[in-house]
């Protein structure tokens, strides 16, 4: 089976520019989550989908930030415009259930460096 | 609120070592307990978890028991390999949330 998958695996941009990082989650699993990951802070849950609608985005840094899942074979996070603080790697993963078995299918990453 | 506390890393050991990562948690009820593990330029996958006081979770040589009278889901591996070289997280889940440990960087060195 493949696992999630997301694209792009590495992106630079300038400052000032869109940015929109892609998520294929494992086929039949029905929670998404979006983390980010830096060396300052770690591993932080940005939002988090069940069955395509968000259910939790307190995460989300700021404004700047959006993500969206159109269906469940597909989501998206959305960076504009885009700033140096925002370099980091970001990681989709799914789940098939939100109970307490806490086994999330993380994704390569997408290494972003905004300049 | 919940949390996670890790030892801070890099732990550093030479091939075949005995190999302890220390994890303690602050929570209310019983959370299920986890650690994962990141290899370079990978994703997390999870490595072993326990639901319940006393479970030991096992996986590739890894274990760790939930010990709840001192709060601790400490990671450990008899005789590690170069191939271990990795971060590893421990986490809990909270309310439906995982909660993660900062992650612990770990070096074999041959």
């Amino acid at each position: 089976d493949a696992g999630v998958i997301q694209s792009p695996r590495h992106e630079v941009t300038e400052m000032g520019q869109e940015v929109t990082l892609r998520c294929k989650p494992i086929s039949g699993h029905d929670y998404l989550f979006w983390y980010r990951q830096t060396m300052m802070r770690g591993l932080e849950l940005l939002i988090y989908f069940n069955n395509n609608v968000p259910i939790d985005d307190s995460g989300m840094p700021e404004d700047r930030f959006s993500a969206k899942m159109p269906n469940a074979s597909f989501s998206t996070l959305k960076i504009q415009p885009s700033e140096p603080r925002d370099s980091a790697v970001y990681f989709c993963a799914s789940s098939p259930y939100r109970d307490r078995s806490g086994e999330l299918f993380f994704g390569e990453g997408s290494r972003l460096t905004v300049l | 609120g919940d949390s996670v506390t890790q030892m801070e890393g890099p732990v550093t050991l030479s091939e075949e070592a005995f190999l302890t990562i220390n994890c303690t948690y602050t929570a209310t009820g019983y959370p299920s307990l986890f650690w994962y593990v990141q290899y370079p330029g990978e994703g997390l996958q999870l490595l072993l978890k326990a639901t319940k006081a006393d479970d030991k979770g096992s996986n590739k040589g890894f274990e760790a028991t939930y010990r709840k009278e001192t709060t601790s889901f400490h990671l450990e591996k008899g005789s590690v390999q170069v191939s271990d070289s990795a971060v590893y997280f421990c986490a809990l889940n909270s309310n439906y949330q995982l909660i993660w440990g900062a992650g612990t960087k770990l070096i074999i060195k041959p």
